[in-house]
């Protein structure tokens, strides 16, 4: 069975700070990659994700993620977060021909003006 | 647009009763996903709609859950004889046409507490 790790629960920064959150998976093969995101008294919504082409993504708000195969890792960057960045984040993998999502159990991002 | 929406935001029930959630996904999306979040833990999977084929219910904890959605509109979760491990948000989700790479866009959730 899959899963998904994200082994930053809580992560607490300053504002400026650069951002790197882990996302591993355990699955063999081709994957697809997400990073959602939920601001505070908002729905989960997409960040960027990833599924064939450049491993390097780019996504809203100045956030990319890059994908390693070798590494079965998809881990989330910002090089400068603001106070806006605070919300909870999650990394979710799908294998292809597979419809149903697994989810990391999220990140909490804190960032103190 | 209108995206997703999901009623009634806040659940309060007795053990043993039966609750009822809806999901209103976007117009549109022939897919449909309903997970749970239990506090301090990722999205659990529950079942999944996909316009008219059968829907994917290996995520269901326990026969006391089921869910219904009418065509490619309105889903509901049911939940029976309610125990306390069922407090948890209640996430719905909806997706253009359900692919592996699709984007999901999720409602705000139904927050159930069993008490």
């Amino acid at each position: 069975a899959q899963s998904v790790s994200q082994h930053n629960h809580h992560v607490i920064l300053s504002e400026a700070a650069s951002l790197e959150l882990g996302c591993n998976y355990s699955y063999g093969g081709t994957v697809n990659l997400f990073w959602y995101v939920q601001y505070p008294g908002q729905h989960l919504q997409l960040l960027l994700k990833y599924f064939s082409g450049d491993p390097l993504v780019k996504g809203i708000k100045g956030f990319e993620a890059e994908f390693i195969k070798s590494k079965f890792s998809f881990n989330l960057r910002k090089p400068s977060v603001q106070w806006s960045d605070t919300a909870e984040y999650f990394c979710a993998v799908n294998a292809p021909r597979s419809y149903i999502p697994t989810f990391g159990r999220g990140t909490s991002l804190i960032v103190h003006p | 647009g209108a995206g997703v929406s999901q009623s009634p935001s806040n659940k309060v029930t007795e053990k043993g009763k039966d609750v009822e959630l809806r999901c209103d996904p976007i117009s549109g999306h022939t897919a449909l996903y309903w997970y749970r979040q239990r506090l301090g833990q990722g999205l659990e999977f529950l079942i999944y709609f996909q316009g008219n084929s059968a829907p994917d219910k290996s995520g269901l904890p326990s026969d006391r859950f089921s869910a219904e959605r009418t065509g490619e509109s309105v889903s509901t979760l049911t939940i029976q004889r309610t125990q306390q491990e069922d407090s948890a948000v209640y996430l719905c989700a909806s997706s253009l046409d359900g692919g592996g790479t699709d984007t999901q866009y999720f409602g705000p959730g139904t927050r159930l507490t069993v008490l």
